[in-house]
């Protein structure tokens, strides 16, 4: 069974935040949550991970609900470069079988 | 720093021919992994490895040989292609494999194409 559930698509208008759900109503205790992006057919580039306290850097932000079960994703001032299929992963450890890339959000940023 | 480098962009194989995808990277990673991509799915894990020397499988390692021999590079070797493994390859490497320094980079993918 998947870890997380994540809509299929979602749009934003550009200048605007784009809040994107995650849920992963099973994650244990010291499994921490991870946000990629596939940008096109480029490679995945990290976002940002968070275990329980949210967290900023210069690219998002990363809200954790207190149960853990949930968290969103929010692009602060959306670009139409932030067009992209957006993963949401849970897990331990940043690699192995355990880093499971599921099929994401493919967000659409509008002009 | 190139990052995660990989070659070639680009390749069309017949089916039961031979080849190796190469990786290298230059940050002096001791995680590495390879991945593929079919149209309209997300990643899934060939092969991962923890350090030189070391590998191990992923989801979908069938038809796929990997060796690390030295830090920098982690080879992908299809040994009989097969129209199946048709998709794009992306290879991975973190510093770490987890707490709180976690980024994962990927290259640029190589795309494969079996006929």
């Amino acid at each position: 069974d998947a870890k997380t559930t994540q809509p299929p698509s979602m749009d934003c208008a550009e200048g605007r935040a784009a809040n994107l759900p995650c849920n992963h109503s099973t994650i244990s205790g010291n499994e921490y949550v991870y946000w990629y992006r596939q940008i096109h057919s480029q490679g995945p580039q990290y976002i940002i991970h968070g275990l329980k306290n949210n967290e900023t850097n210069e690219m998002a932000s990363l809200i954790i609900t207190e149960d853990r079960k949930s968290s969103t994703l929010i692009l602060p001032h959306a670009t139409l470069r932030d067009t992209a299929v957006y993963y949401c992963i849970v897990s331990l450890d940043n690699y192995g079988q355990n880093f499971v890339f599921g099929p994401g959000t493919r967000l659409s940023v509008l002009p | 720093n190139a990052g995660v480098t990989q070659t070639p962009k680009f390749q069309v194989l017949k089916t039961g021919q031979s080849m190796t995808l190469q990786c290298a990277q230059d940050m002096n990673h001791e995680y590495m992994s390879w991945y593929r991509q079919d149209p309209g799915m997300g990643l899934r894990l060939i092969h991962y490895s923890v350090g030189a020397g070391i590998t191990d499988q992923g989801e979908v390692p069938n038809g796929y040989n990997v060796s690390r021999s030295t830090t920098e590079d982690f080879p992908l070797r299809l040994l009989s292609a097969a129209p199946s493994q048709t998709s794009v390859y992306f290879c991975a490497s973190s510093l770490t494999g987890g707490g709180p320094y976690n980024e994962q980079f990927f290259g640029p993918g190589t795309r494969l194409t079996v006929l």
